[in-house]
């Protein structure tokens, strides 16, 4: 069944420290696995996305990693900065429609 | 080149009243997706529409919730006899092609009940 489980649910990490973010997906997904950022008040955004057709993605300081075998991808921040705290949110494909992780809650210490 | 268009900003209803909740989509997308997000919890899916067309309804409540994709105008997302437990933000979504690639959202309603 369609099931996509995201860890942390909260992270903290001082600036210039990287964050890591996991999700893990069930059989059925599809091939698209996308990520969203959403800052208070805010719709989620789109941040990057990967096919898995590819292992890795990267957009500057981030990227987006896919494990196929073991059915889960994470989403990689570099040098973090505090405009990157936000609520992240990984997304696979099941049918019609996306299923939503339950979120990261990530806080950049100054 | 404007976003997806979502109105109002904040909803605020008595129970017993109705809800009316808009959105346009971005331009040349003709694939909508409504989802709701509860506090401290994630996108919950409700319905699918294109235009003139509802898709895919499976995360709707069977009662009160409706939704539909005039030929003109924005997508309406429609609760009857709003009930506190309605209280959340909602959030409309679209897409140029279905399944091709992520979604671009909205801004959000959020609706209070008191």
């Amino acid at each position: 069944g369609e099931n996509v489980e995201q860890h942390p649910s909260t992270l903290s990490v001082q600036e210039g420290d990287s964050a890591v973010i996991k999700c893990t997906y069930s059989d059925s997904a599809s091939n698209y696995f996308p990520w969203y950022k959403q800052e208070l008040g805010k719709g989620p955004q789109l941040i990057i996305d990967i096919r898995s057709n590819v292992g890795e993605k990267k957009d500057q300081r981030i990227a987006v990693t896919l494990n196929k075998t073991a059915k889960h991808f994470s989403l990689h921040i570099t040098e973090t900065q505090p405009e990157d705290s936000a609520v992240y949110f990984c997304a696979a494909r099941y049918g019609n429609q996306f299923y939503f992780g339950t979120g990261t809650s990530l806080t950049v210490i100054p | 080149n404007a976003g997806v268009m979502q109105n109002p900003r904040h909803l605020v209803r008595r129970r017993g009243q109705e809800a009316r909740l808009r959105c346009s989509p971005m331009k040349g997308h003709s694939h909508v997706y409504w989802y709701r997000q509860l506090p401290e919890e994630g996108l919950k899916f409700m319905v699918y529409l294109q235009k003139e067309n509802i898709i895919d309804e499976s995360g709707m409540p069977k009662e009160r919730f409706s939704a539909e994709f005039p030929k003109e105008g924005p997508s309406i997302l429609r609760i009857q006899q709003v009930v506190r437990g309605d209280s959340a933000a909602y959030f409309c979504a679209s897409s140029p092609q279905t399944g091709k690639e992520g979604y671009t959202f909205g801004s959000g309603t959020r609706l209070t009940v008191v």
